[in-house]
C-alpha cells in the first residue's frame, strides 16, 4: 500500500498524558500536511512540513503542539498534556509539490478522557 | 480567519436528480482549487479539481464551475447516485499557501 499511513487509528489518552500521532508521507512526497477536524467542523489546517523543516506552523497552537518531519521516517505531531478540548480527529496529507492535490490518510481520532 | 467559505452544513437530493453544491471563497490569490469527498471514518479523497484559468472542468458525472469575479465555485454531480452520499470539502490553495480547506457539506442522496 503506497497510501499515506498513520497510526493509530484510534488513540485514547488521559488528560495531561502525551499523545504521538505518527504519519507516513506517499512514496516520493516530501511535503506533509496536517490538518484537525473538530466534530460537526470542518478541517483546520494546523501545520505544513517539508523534510526537516516546518514551512507554516500558523494552524497550530503555541502552546503544547509540536511537529516535525525528520529526514528519515515519519513525520510526528506531538500534544503535550492533552485537554478534553485536543479530542479531534488528525488528518495527515502528503503532496509531490506544494500547493499540488493532497492525499490523505485515514486519519488518527484522539480521545482525551 | 475564514478563506474558504461553504455556508450549507447539509444538502439532500433525491437518487437521479441533480446535487449542487457551492463554495465561496475570499481571498483572490487562490487559483488552485479542489473538490474532495469524505466518507465516515476514511480520509478525505480527492475528486475534481480546477485551474483559474478555466471556468469549467468535467470529470464524468462530476463537474466543477468556476466564476472568479463572484469568487465562487460550485461542484454538479448529475445523476446523483446514493453511493454519492458522504461529506464534500472544497479546498483551495495558490502557490505561496498551504491548502485550505471549507467546513464541508453532508450531501444525503436517498434512493
Amino acid at each position: 500500500n503506497a497510501g499515506v499511513m498513520q497510526n493509530p487509528r484510534h488513540l485514547v489518552r488521559r488528560r495531561g498524558q502525551e499523545a504521538r500521532l505518527r504519519c507516513s508521507p506517499m512514496k516520493g512526497h516530501s511535503h506533509v500536511y496536517w490538518y484537525r477536524q473538530l466534530p460537526e467542523e470542518g478541517l483546520k489546517f494546523m501545520v505544513y512540513l517539508q523534510k526537516e523543516n516546518i514551512i507554516d506552523e500558523s494552524g497550530m497552537p503555541k502552546e503544547r503542539f509540536s511537529a516535525e518531519f525528520p529526514k528519515e521516517g515519519p513525520s510526528i505531531l506531538r500534544i503535550q498534556q492533552v485537554v478534553r478540548g485536543d479530542s479531534a480527529a488528525y488528518f495527515c496529507a502528503s503532496s509531490l509539490t506544494q500547493s499540488e492535490k493532497l492525499f490523505f490518510g485515514s486519519g488518527t481520532q484522539l480521545s482525551v478522557l | 480567519d475564514q478563506q474558504v467559505k461553504q455556508n450549507s452544513p447539509s444538502l439532500s437530493v433525491q437518487e437521479g436528480r441533480i446535487s449542487i453544491l457551492n463554495c465561496d471563497y475570499t481571498n483572490s490569490m487562490f487559483d488552485y482549487f479542489l473538490w474532495y469527498k469524505k466518507y465516515p471514518a476514511e480520509g478525505p479523497t480527492f475528486l475534481i479539481s480546477i485551474s483559474s484559468i478555466k471556468d469549467k472542468n468535467e470529470d464524468g458525472r462530476f463537474t466543477v464551475f468556476l466564476n472568479k469575479s463572484a469568487k465562487h465555485l460550485s461542484l454538479h454531480i448529475v445523476p446523483s447516485q446514493p453511493g454519492d452520499s458522504a461529506v464534500y470539502f472544497c479546498a483551495a490553495s495558490d502557490n505561496n499557501n498551504d491548502m485550505r480547506f471549507g467546513a464541508g457539506t453532508r450531501l444525503t442522496v436517498k434512493p
